[in-house]
């Protein structure tokens, strides 16, 4: 069965750069959740799209910007890194808001 | 907003004995009540779930009660196998939409052969 893809696996960036991190849902899958995972910590909400809108937002820094787009795939960007910003990035969909998210693999993101 | 308290935050036991996880939430309109295991550096991957309207769950070694009036729920394991060495958070959610999660602080569980 097909999964929640996400893209780059891992990613290494400096201090003050950008990223950006692609997810791409379970087809037929409308609704796309961002959560950030510290080391040794809980999941945390960040944003979440439904149909293309923004649905929801939670903890998300204003220097991180989110959108989904017209093929549902949703993308967060992230700009002037910092070192706590390191984390895995973890992307979920769910075919009905009343349904269990499905996760994706993650992105470990490291700030240098 | 909501608030997940999860116990024990390191649980160890022998292979075979039983495993119990606890939480509570602080928001009386969540109605969502995940379980999810994660590896180290992987998906959380969901093992059990619970709805408002049901008190008790079991799928297979694995249930989850919950009790609406004093706020909490439980995870079950029972015969515990090593491989069921992980990371467990329960998460709550609320309102219309169930991908919006409040996780717990997570339980360290190893299963010592």
């Amino acid at each position: 069965a097909a999964g929640v893809i996400q893209s780059p696996r891992h990613l290494i960036k400096e201090k003050r750069e950008t990223a950006t991190l692609k997810c791409y849902p379970i087809p037929r899958h409308d609704t796309v959740y961002w959560y950030q995972q510290g080391p040794g910590q809980d999941p945390q909400f960040l944003i979440s799209f439904y149909e293309k809108m923004q649905s929801d937002k939670g903890s998300i820094p204003d220097r991180f910007s989110a959108q989904q787009f017209s093929d549902y795939h949703s993308e967060l960007n992230m700009s002037s890194l910092e070192l706590g910003d390191s984390a895995l990035y973890f992307c979920a969909s769910q075919l009905q808001r009343v349904s269990p998210l499905h996760f994706g693999n993650g992105t470990r993101l490291t700030v240098t | 907003g909501e608030n997940v308290e999860q116990h024990p935050s390191t649980l160890s036991v022998q292979e075979g004995d039983s495993a119990v996880i606890k939480c509570t939430y602080s928001d009386s309109a969540s109605n969502y009540f995940p379980w999810y295991k994660q590896e180290l550096g992987k998906r959380p991957q969901l093992i059990i779930d619970i709805r408002s309207n049901v008190g008790e769950k079991k799928d297979q070694r694995i249930a989850v009660t919950l009790n609406k009036t004093a706020k909490h729920f439980s995870l079950h394991i029972t015969e515990t196998q090593p491989e069921d060495s992980a990371v467990y958070f329960c998460a709550a959610a609320g309102g219309t939409s169930y991908g919006k999660l409040t996780f717990g602080q997570g339980t360290i569980l190893t299963v010592h052969p």
